[in-house]
């Protein structure tokens, strides 16, 4: 049973452009969502996080969208950069479960120059 | 300051054997995470310490085991290894123990185990 689920396995996007990434999560019990991100041979590296009473977090390039009735977050990245080429996993974290996250399964993004 | 340090990096085993994974998080971060990442499953939480004491468990058998030290130092152990236990083992640290949504874990670069 995948509580958080990223349905798109890759994404591809040129330089300049907008990125767009996706994830839903099932448990309503989430209050905390987290995106990271992953090169190779590297740990996931934190990247933006929203609190569930929020709908929009911005940070430079990175902006999360909470949709809560939906139970749907994205994570938009203007302008795409071909450093930003990674995998990109989403989290969710709820109250009583200390620091555990739930993953999703990760969206391959290759921006191309 | 250094970051989570995961030792060692890479090892291969046998089926059967056991294998201890360590992890140093960062110097003042008192809770520990354990993930297993796999083509198949992603990123699974197998367990947190916090003060030496495991606060939270995820879904893995009991070969799955670890342990938390005074200095906050952690190490992780699997017994009896199976093929399905090759994976990317991931240890997190955080400076908060109790739940804080802002709490940011922060990654080690993994120790990458491959069963044969």
């Amino acid at each position: 049973d995948q509580q958080v689920k990223q349905n798109s396995p890759s994404l591809s996007v040129q330089e300049g452009r907008i990125s767009i990434l996706n994830c839903d999560y099932t448990n309503s019990m989430f209050d905390y969502f987290l995106w990271y991100k992953k090169y190779p041979a590297e740990g996931p590296t934190f990247l933006i996080s929203i609190s569930s009473i929020k709908d929009k977090n911005e940070d430079g390039r990175f902006t999360v969208f909470l949709n809560k009735s939906a139970k749907h977050l994205s994570l938009h990245i203007v302008p795409s950069q071909p450093g930003d080429s990674a995998v990109y996993f989403c989290a969710a974290k709820m109250y009583n479960a200390g620091n555990m996250l739930t993953f999703g399964g990760g969206t391959r993004l290759m921006v191309k120059p | 300051k250094a970051g989570v340090t995961q030792t060692p990096r890479y090892l291969i085993k046998t089926r059967g054997q056991q294998v201890t994974l360590s992890c140093s998080p960062i110097s003042g971060h008192r809770s520990v995470s354990w993930y297993q990442q796999t083509p198949g499953q992603g990123l699974q939480f197998l367990f947190e310490y916090f003060s030496e004491t495991q606060r939270n468990k995820g879904n893995f058998p009991g070969r799955f085991s670890g342990r938390q030290f005074s200095n906050s130092r952690s190490e992780m152990n699997v017994s009896t290894l199976e093929l399905g236990d090759s994976a990317l083992y991931l240890c997190a640290s955080s400076l908060l123990g109790q739940y804080s949504g802002a709490n940011v874990l922060t990654f080690g670069a993994g120790s990458r185990l491959t069963v044969l």
